[in-house]
């Protein structure tokens, strides 16, 4: 079955950075798009950036020139780099794999979420 | 960017009732819709794509509808474990963008 597992969340003060992990299995990661979405305490969601199978990527203005994702197909791996965090970073971050096809963009399975905080 | 926007942002139901929640686009995208469902501490759910398709697993209480700017999620009989928050997203252009949410709680 499709699962996939984030990892790297964490405390880290403004201005830090922290790399996110997403492990995937289950099915042929390299076939799929992907997708970062994260979620402040108590608030809804936001879409953050997105990477097809390829190298195209695509991000949020309120993470552009700050985020950096990637995949590691040989290793069934998604990232996210993180640079110059603020606090209002601070959210669960979510991996998403995009459902693809006719219907691409919307985001069929999910991970549990990892939680950064940026604070002081 | 496309903005969503929902409505109501909060209802209060009882198990039986049939629930309709909306949804609105600042501009025109297709069908290229979906709706999810979040229970707390838990990760979104695809309930829907492209506006009316069932995700496979969901139940068929749940129907979508609409094109163009409006749409409609539909929970026909609402059951206990469907006391969530639901959200829209427009799939029709990047950045990708949420609806602020609709909470569905006991009445």
């Amino acid at each position: 079955q499709v699962q996939l597992a984030e990892s790297g969340g964490g405390l880290v003060k403004p201005g830090g950075s922290l790399r996110l992990s997403c492990a995937a299995s289950g099915f042929t990661f390299s076939d799929y798009s992907m997708n970062w979405i994260r979620q402040a305490p108590g608030k809804g969601l936001e879409w953050i950036s997105y990477i097809e199978s390829g190298s195209t990527t695509y991000y949020a203005d309120s993470v552009k020139g700050r985020f950096t994702i990637s995949r590691d197909n040989g290793k069934n791996s998604l990232y996210l780099e993180m640079n110059s965090l603020r606090a209002d970073d601070t959210a669960v971050y979510y991996c998403a794999r995009d459902r693809g096809g006719v219907s691409a963009w919307c985001e069929d399975y999910w991970g549990q979420g990892t939680l950064v905080t940026v604070s002081s | 960017d496309i903005q969503m926007t929902q409505s109501p942002s909060s209802v209060s139901a009882s198990v039986g009732d049939r629930v309709t929640i909306t949804c609105r686009a600042s501009q025109g995208i297709s069908n290229w819709l979906a709706w999810y469902q979040q229970k707390p501490g838990k990760a979104p759910k695809l309930l829907i794509y492209a506006a009316s398709s069932l995700q496979s697993g969901v139940p068929s209480r749940f129907s979508g509808s609409g094109s163009g700017t409006d749409f409609t999620l539909t929970i026909s009989s609402l059951q206990s474990e469907d006391f969530a928050t639901y959200y829209c997203q427009q799939a029709k252009s990047f950045p990708l963008t949420f609806g602020p949410g609709t909470k569905v709680d006991i009445k």
